[in-house]
């Protein structure tokens, strides 16, 4: 079953906007939580990370926000462009696990 | 640094047919990892290769297979092939066992449509 749930499944914000984009988990064994960027015609790259025990991590325009005793963790990224046209996958993992546990995807587009 | 190429691009093949995927990994990297991706079921995890062993496998019937080279160089074969086989199948290397949370690098991933 899916181990880590995504939401929205699509999302359109104007230039310059908040983009969000959430997912929750329940396996309390996973302890790395990344964030992947993906665009058409390419496989996904890492675009940022969080551990557990941190509440938030930035990096440039990207933030994730983690909330353990809820397991949920969202990326917020700020002053939207259209390069960040793209799909998100949030993912997770416990360590000396074999596997990363994609959600299925948010698919963004800004619009100019 | 190349980064992870994958060969062929797109496949198309019929039902009942086979196919083998090639990933070449970034250099020095160890892991390779096969993920399945499809618009309803998302990125699923095939199976990861380590120095030649197949370290962990997803739960994907025994028709998908693989195996590592001495270079780390990866396959992965498909056998019998079903229609719901079609999707993008992705090549992930690391310098060490996905578990030990080093980063994943992708390939651009193998279009295979199988009629």
């Amino acid at each position: 079953q899916q181990q880590v749930k995504q939401s929205p499944q699509s999302l359109i914000v104007q230039k310059g906007g908040i983009s969000i984009i959430n997912c929750a988990y329940e396996n309390t064994a996973f302890d790395y939580f990344p964030w992947y960027q993906q665009f058409p015609g390419k496989g996904p790259a890492l675009l940022i990370a969080i551990r557990p025990d941190v509440s938030e991590k930035k990096e440039g325009r990207f933030t994730i926000s983690f909330n353990k005793s809820a397991k949920q963790f969202s990326l917020h990224i700020m002053d939207s462009q259209p390069g960040d046209s793209a799909t998100y996958f949030c993912a997770a993992i416990r360590n000396s696990g074999y596997a990363l546990n994609f959600g299925k995807g948010t698919s963004l587009l800004v619009t100019p | 640094k190349a980064g992870v190429t994958q060969t062929p691009r797109y496949l198309i093949k019929t039902r009942g047919q086979q196919v083998t995927l090639s990933c070449s990994p970034i250099s020095g990297h160890r892991s390779v990892s096969w993920y399945q991706q499809t618009p309803g079921q998302g990125l699923q995890f095939l199976f990861e290769y380590f120095s030649e062993t197949q370290r962990n496998k997803g739960n994907f019937p025994g028709r998908f297979s693989g195996r590592q080279f001495s270079n780390s160089r990866s396959e992965m074969n498909v056998s019998t092939l079903e229609l719901g086989d079609s999707a993008l199948y992705l090549c992930a290397s690391s310098t060490g066992l996905a578990g030990t949370h080093n980063e994943q690098f992708f390939g651009p991933g193998t279009r295979l449509t199988v009629l």
